[in-house]
């Protein structure tokens, strides 16, 4: 089945610690993206990236880095300079060719701190 | 800017009653728009999208008709089911590289 996994489901933090969501596709997307969801609110973009060995901030990029060394991948590290990061990630993918590109969401990863 | 706003939840309804959830935006240039819902403690999936003025985007019993002269896509269903309870996003696509813009959300509620 094509689809986006994410993991873990939950995770834990330590204050100082960084740590890193999971992100794979085997859609053939192009197109990667990070969002974050906190309650009662919309998402909003974290990073994306179009291409591998490309990426971009998105709007809320403070205290967060990817990487995108493979297609399939797009890892996020959330880091010790994230002050506020209990939230819920959502992964997302696209085509990466003109038109109207329906981003396909993951299930999720939801980042708890100790 | 680029700006999408959603009526407020939670909207409770009733099993088989009608729903509307209103969505209005703010774009420059013409945006493509979605539908989005999001089951609780899951991912969202995309429910339905539009392209272009007077586009109609349906599925699983939803609607949405993309109003340029109102700058609206509201969402609609004749009939709700309990498992319709979900959280309903609206989001605008108007940059060439995919960058979504979301509403904030209406939780929808329907009881037996």
């Amino acid at each position: 089945d094509g689809g986006i996994t994410q993991s873990p489901k939950y995770l834990f933090r330590k204050e100082g610690q960084n740590v890193t969501l999971s992100c794979e596709q085997n859609l053939n997307h192009d197109a990667m993206y990070w969002y974050r969801q906190d309650p009662g609110q919309g998402l909003r973009l974290i990073y994306y990236s179009q291409i591998v060995n490309d990426f971009q901030k998105g709007d809320i990029a403070e205290g967060y880095s990817v990487s995108r060394e493979k297609k399939e991948s797009f890892p996020l590290t959330v880091t010790s300079a994230q002050k506020n990061p209990t939230a819920f990630y959502l992964c997302a993918s696209s085509i990466g060719n003109a038109g109207a590109k329906t981003q396909y969401f993951g299930p999720g990863t939801r980042l708890l701190v100790l | 800017g680029n700006s999408v706003t959603q009526m407020e939840g939670p909207v409770t309804l009733s099993e088989e009653a009608f729903l509307t959830i209103n969505c209005t935006y703010t774009a420059t240039g013409y945006p493509s728009l979605f539908w989005y819902v999001q089951y609780p403690g899951e991912g969202l999936q995309l429910l339905l999208k539009a392209t272009k003025a007077d586009d109609k985007g349906s599925n699983k019993g939803f609607e949405a008709t993309y109003r340029k002269e109102t700058t609206s896509f509201h969402l609609e269903k004749g009939s709700v089911q309990v498992s319709d309870s979900a959280v309903y996003f609206c989001a605008l696509l108007t940059d060439s590289w995919g960058k979504l813009q979301f509403g904030a959300g209406t939780q929808v509620v329907v009881t037996p």
